[in-house]
């Protein structure tokens, strides 16, 4: 049981171009949900968190209108990365997790490789 | 903040060792803490969560214990395998925080 499916796992795509990851919770509801960001041999960097029908609520430095983030049900939240470029590239790492109190485990999905030729 | 540390980055034994990973952290006033497996180029693995009021959990080869006053959990990993390769994360969920902190991880490799 609670698995989360990300979706793409891999996307290479042009300067400029948005790109969309999903991230699914498959038997399970999200009432929230997580995206992270890592980059090679470092640990996660959370960059936002979402509610169910909220806005997402973004930690510091992480540009809102470069990252879009959109949690419309309780079993599904995307990231947009609008306009992308190069310094974008990086390993984007959804996790979803049920209740807001501390008792819940998180989990996490496989992850999307994005990379901004 | 929250600190969260995991010390030695990277570890290596043999094939049946056991395996003693350690994480510390800052703020006593934990709700939980969780052990994650990261293989390369994967997402995280939750290995188990430990609640606040519980001092270990046992699945299978794997034990972790939390130490809520020294600021301590370990992961205990019995009889290594080649497979058992990978980093591994704890994360805790502090009560005046709304997100899990992690740790940086430790690199596993069991050698065959």
């Amino acid at each position: 049981g609670a698995v989360v499916s990300q979706h793409p796992s891999r996307v290479i795509c042009k300067s400029g171009t948005s790109v969309k990851i999903e991230c699914r919770s498959l038997d399970f509801q999200a009432t929230t949900m997580f995206w992270y960001r890592q980059f090679p041999k470092k640990s996660l960097m959370l960059m936002a968190t979402s509610n169910e029908g909220s806005k997402a609520t973004y930690e510091q430095g992480v540009e809102k209108d470069k990252f879009l983030i959109n949690h419309a049900s309780l079993t599904l939240s995307t990231l947009t990365v609008t306009s992308a470029h190069p310094e974008d590239s990086s390993f984007y790492i959804c996790s979803a997790r049920t209740g807001t109190g501390g008792s819940q485990p998180q989990h996490f999905g496989d992850g999307t490789r994005l990379s901004i030729l | 903040k929250q600190e969260v540390t995991q010390i030695p980055a990277a570890l290596s034994v043999p094939e049946g060792e056991n395996l003693v990973l350690n994480c510390s952290f800052t703020d006593s006033a934990i709700y939980n803490l969780q052990w994650f497996r990261q293989d390369p180029g994967k997402g995280l693995t939750s290995l188990l969560l430990i609640q606040s009021s519980q001092r270990e959990q046992t699945s299978g080869r794997l034990n972790a214990s939390l130490d809520k006053s020294s600021g301590r959990s370990t992961l205990y990993i019995a009889a290594s395998q080649p497979g058992d390769s990978a980093t591994y994360l704890c994360a805790g969920w502090f009560s005046n925080d709304y997100k899990l902190s992690f740790g940086a991880g430790t690199t596993v490799t069991v050698r065959a």
